[in-house]
C-alpha cells in the first residue's frame, strides 16, 4: 500500500500526559499536512510543511503542539500536557506541487482521547 | 462564520437512487473546488477537483457541477449504493495558489446514508 499511513491509529492517554503522532505521507510527495477533525464537523488547518520546512501554522497550534519533519520525509506532531479539548482525530495528508492542481492524499488519522 | 456551507447536513435515501448535495460558498477569491467522500473512522478520498473554467466533472456515478458566479457547487450521486453511506465534504480553495497551506476550507459535509 502506497498510500499516506499514521500511526497509531487510536491513543487513549491521561491529561497531562505527551503525545506523538507519526505520519508517513506517499514517497514522491514533497508537501505534508495536518489537520484536527472534531466530530460532525470537516477537517481544521493546522500546519504545513514544504520538504522539510515547516511554512504554516495555523492559530490553533498552541505552543503545546509541535510538528516536525526531518529530512522531508515522515512528520511527527506531538502535543504536550494534553488537555481534554485535545480529542479529536488527527490527519495527515500529503501532495505533489507540481504547479497545478493536485488534490491532498489523507491518512486515515489517529484518534486521540484523553481521559 | 464557515465560509463554505453544505446542505443538507444528513441525507437518507434508498439503494439504486439518485441524490444530489449542496454546497454554497464565500471564499475569495476562487481557486479551485474539492468534493471528498469520507468513511466513518477513515480519511477524506478526493472524488473531483474543479477550478474556475470548469463547471462539471464526473468520477464513475459522481458527477460534480460548479457555478463561479452565484458561488455554488453540487454532487450528484447516480444509482447509489450501500458503499456509498458517507459524509460527502466541499473544499473550496482560494488565491493562487495551488492548495499549499491554510488555503483550503472544508464544509462540514453532508452525512449520507444508503438504506435497502
Amino acid at each position: 500500500d502506497t498510500g499516506v499511513s499514521q500511526n497509531p491509529r487510536h491513543k487513549i492517554t491521561k491529561r497531562g500526559q505527551n503525545v506523538t503522532f507519526r505520519c508517513d505521507p506517499i514517497s514522491e510527495h514533497n508537501r505534508l499536512y495536518w489537520y484536527r477533525q472534531t466530530l460532525g464537523q470537516g477537517p481544521e488547518f493546522l500546519t504545513y510543511f514544504q520538504n522539510e520546512a515547516q511554512l504554516e501554522k495555523s492559530r490553533l497550534l498552541s505552543d503545546r503542539f509541535s510538528a516536525e519533519r526531518p529530512k522531508g520525509s515522515f512528520s511527527t506532531l506531538e502535543i504536550q500536557r494534553t488537555e481534554q479539548g485535545d480529542s479529536a482525530m488527527y490527519l495527515c495528508a500529503s501532495s505533489l506541487d507540481t504547479g497545478g492542481y493536485q488534490p491532498q492524499h489523507f491518512g486515515d488519522g489517529t484518534r486521540l482521547s484523553i481521559l | 462564520k464557515n465560509q463554505v456551507e453544505q446542505s443538507p447536513q444528513s441525507l437518507i435515501i434508498l439503494e439504486g437512487k439518485n441524490c444530489t448535495l449542496q454546497c454554497n460558498y464565500t471564499v475569495s477569491p476562487f481557486s479551485n473546488l474539492r468534493w471528498y467522500k469520507q468513511d466513518t473512522g477513515r480519511g477524506p478520498v478526493s472524488l473531483t477537483i474543479m477550478t474556475f473554467s470548469e463547471n462539471t466533472k464526473s468520477n464513475g456515478r459522481y458527477t460534480a457541477t460548479l457555478d463561479a458566479d452565484t458561488k455554488q457547487s453540487s454532487l450528484h450521486i447516480t444509482a447509489s449504493q450501500l458503499s456509498d453511506s458517507a459524509s460527502y465534504i466541499c473544499v473550496v480553495s482560494k488565491g493562487r495558489v495551488t492548495g499549499g497551506g491554510n488555503k483550503l476550507t472544508f464544509g462540514t459535509g453532508t452525512q449520507l446514508k444508503v438504506e435497502l
